[in-house]
């Protein structure tokens, strides 16, 4: 089974509107953190959002936010008020907190958001 | 300061041939993890070093190897370069090996094997 499940390839969003990016993961480790990172045509992956297992609320970072629902395994990352230089692929991924999975982060195909003018 | 950096940021070669990519971390990092990232695909797994020594391996075949020097810079080495090796190799590195730290990421090397 897949680790990390995106299942938006291409999702378009108008300016200054909100948007959903979805995710779905799947570890039976009680610990585990999620990670969501940014990846314009540049290639760099930049870091947006942690969530962490036992965390109680939801993660936040200035317009990023993640809804975790833990027992629905799903860690989507919502984007406020979108800009045009927010148009790139976004990925989730995750990281467990022993054995393999304790040393890489799984990550899932992405979701490629377009912003419209 | 600067981030980690990568280079070459491009090359090609034709397959049979041999590569190595460089990678210098964040100063004071002394983690080095190593993904390819194929087109179209999330980045794999394939190695990370801490303080010199291999704490991880992904699943790729041998013709992958890696190392880590005393200043923290890293070495991927791909022998008998395959049509399927091309992909862009991302380099990330972090202070510790803690599962929560972040990983801070490279611009990547584009590796095009003909």
């Amino acid at each position: 089974a897949q680790k990390i499940t995106q299942t938006q390839p291409g999702m378009f969003v108008q300016e200054k509107e909100a948007v959903t990016l979805d995710c779905t993961y799947d570890t039976s480790d009680p610990s585990y953190g999620l990670f969501w990172y940014k990846q314009p045509s540049s290639g760099e992956m930049i870091f947006l959002i942690y969530q962490g297992s036992y965390d109680q609320q939801n993660a936040t970072e200035g317009r990023y936010s993640l809804n975790f629902q833990k027992a629905r395994k799903s860690a989507n990352l919502v984007i406020s008020a979108s800009q045009l230089g927010d148009s790139a692929m976004y990925f989730c991924a995750m990281r467990e907190g022993s054995g393999a999975g304790s040393y890489q982060l799984t990550f899932g195909k992405g979701t490629k958001l377009s912003v419209i003018p | 300061d600067a981030g980690v950096t990568q280079s070459p940021t491009h090359l090609i070669k034709t397959r049979g041939q041999q590569v190595t990519l460089r990678c210098s971390p964040i100063s004071g990092h002394k983690s080095v993890s190593w993904y390819q990232q194929v087109l179209g695909q999330g980045p794999q797994f394939i190695f990370q070093y801490y303080e010199k020594e291999e704490r991880g391996r992904g699943n790729f075949p041998d013709r992958f190897s890696a190392r880590q020097f005393p200043n923290y810079s890293s070495e991927l080495n791909v022998n008998a370069l395959l049509l399927g090796d091309s992909a862009l190799y991302l380099c990330a590195s972090s202070f510790g090996t803690g599962w929560a730290g972040e990983l801070f990421f490279g611009e990547g090397s584009r590796l095009t094997v003909l």
